[in-house]
């Protein structure tokens, strides 16, 4: 099983600031198999990146993803008031596992 | 509106069983891999089940090996989960979700559901 690990726990951040959210695989991800998800209390997981860079349909661009192997980065540019939530990052490359999310809060 | 839509959730008591539904809503999902997610109050997202679009082949969480079976039904544009053996860990919000790209199983989810609550307690 791949373990995710996620860092920060808390990013405590302020509107229009850029936020840098951390998740490192256990093993190596095939094909860059890793996805990226906002959740909002109450609310389903929205997905924002899957390959590790690519943006879903409707995501703004101020979202962003990189990394590969190993070690991924969501970077979110210009923080919006709406972007105060909680991120999780997903693997797929080997059956699924999430991580335990990071949240964004002011 | 396209959208999934699940249903079947409720209170149980241990040892009992629930079947959960997923139909897609406004679209087809029978071409889909198909998948669910649960999520325990204040905890985090735990995948549990997968099924393929073309070959039906299933794939399961060790937490739930054994005790759940997921089908699908495309007369119906439906997925089941049936939940047997529940424990008091199984309580959660299950949500079902669609991949990405149709044929590949393992992917990411690009739909999701509102979720259906089981409460497993006696």
């Amino acid at each position: 099983e791949i373990l995710l690990t996620q860092s920060p726990g808390t990013l405590s951040l302020s509107p229009g600031e850029r936020a840098t959210l951390s998740c490192r695989a256990s093993q190596t991800l095939d094909r860059n198999s890793l996805a990226w998800y906002q959740q909002k209390p109450g609310q389903t997981p929205r997905l924002l990146i899957y390959d590790a860079s690519s943006r879903a349909t409707g995501i703004p661009d101020r979202f962003s993803g990189s990394g590969s192997g190993t070690d991924f980065t969501l970077t979110i540019n210009r923080l919006e008031p709406e972007d105060f939530a909680l991120y999780y990052c997903q693997q797929y490359g080997s059956s699924f596992s999430f991580g335990p999310g990071t949240k964004v809060d002011i | 509106e396209v959208q999934l839509l699940e249903s079947g959730g409720g209170l149980i008591q241990p040892g009992g069983s629930l079947r959960l539904s997923c139909v897609g809503s406004g679209f087809t999902i029978n071409n889909d891999a198909m998948s669910w997610v649960r999520q325990a109050p204040g905890k985090g997202l735990e995948w549990i089940s997968s099924i393929s679009g073309r070959t039906y082949g299933t794939h399961y969480a060790d937490s739930v090996k054994g005790r759940f079976t997921l089908s699908r039904d495309i007369s119906k544009n439906m997925v089941y989960l049936q939940m047997n053996s529940l424990r008091a860990d199984d309580t959660a919000l299950y949500y079902c979700a669609k991949v990405v790209r149709w044929n590949q199983i393992f992917d990411a989810f690009d739909m999701w559901g509102q979720g259906t609550m089981v409460t497993v307690s006696s």
